[in-house]
């Protein structure tokens, strides 16, 4: 079966680093990925990694480790706006491109 | 680029109506789409594999009597919820990923559509 872990909610402050974790088993792996949703809207993509190591695009990173079934985002530099849902989402190998969401993670950001 | 757009945003209806929702990929191909349903503070939950020319592939209890999937271009996918009753209100989204895309092609989503059952 497939399952994905990652903390409920997380508090930061404007300005500082936010490291949310995610675990994960699936059937096959064919990468992770990182989406941002607002509440009442859709998600949208933020990051994939596939290979070990880290992947930084702007002020978002997003980190995976196979062997261990990890994967982190952190984001730099907190805005206000930051403030949302952020989910992980595995594509197995399973064919078909299907992707698994966890529950995803409510970050809220605090002046 | 890579739009999907959704269709209605938000729709209330009796028990008992069916209610169909539309996804469309305005500027890419979609072979395959996805149907998502979201209840509030949940996760997204993967209903069906929407595949064009072909028949859905349905998630485990998921009813495909109940949840009808037609995906009849490679641009539009269509979802219709039969005979609703208040437990079918939800939050559902589409997604759609393009045709062109390798292994890293993220999903793209609509906004989504907004059932109340009454």
């Amino acid at each position: 079966g497939q399952n994905i872990d990652q903390p409920t909610e997380m508090t930061a402050t404007e300005g500082a680093i936010v490291q949310i974790n995610c675990t994960y088993q699936t059937s096959g792996f064919n990468g992770l990925f990182w989406y941002q949703q607002h509440a009442g809207e859709a998600p949208t993509f933020l990051s994939y990694n596939v290979l070990d190591g880290l992947e930084e695009k702007g002020r978002f990173s997003s980190f995976l480790s196979r062997s261990k079934g990890y994967s982190y985002l952190l984001l730099k530099e907190l805005q206000m706006k930051d403030s949302a849902s952020y989910l992980c989402a595995v594509r197995p190998n399973t064919g078909g491109f299907k992707t698994i969401f966890g529950a995803g993670t409510r970050l809220f950001v605090k002046a | 680029g890579a739009v999907v757009s959704q269709h209605p945003s938000r729709v209330i209806c009796k028990s008992g109506t069916s209610v169909k929702i539309e996804c469309r990929s305005l500027d890419f191909q979609a072979t395959t789409m996805f149907w998502y349903r979201q209840f509030p503070k949940q996760s997204l939950m993967l209903m069906a594999t929407s595949n064009e020319g072909s028949k859905a592939t349905y998630e485990q209890g998921v009813e495909k009597d109940k949840f009808l999937i037609n995906h009849a271009s490679l641009t539009l996918s269509t979802l219709t919820v039969t005979s609703a009753h208040p437990e079918d209100s939800s939050f559902y989204i589409c997604s759609a990923r393009d045709r062109q895309g390798g292994l890293n092609s993220p999903l793209h989503f609509g906004n989504g559509t907004r059932l109340t059952v009454t």
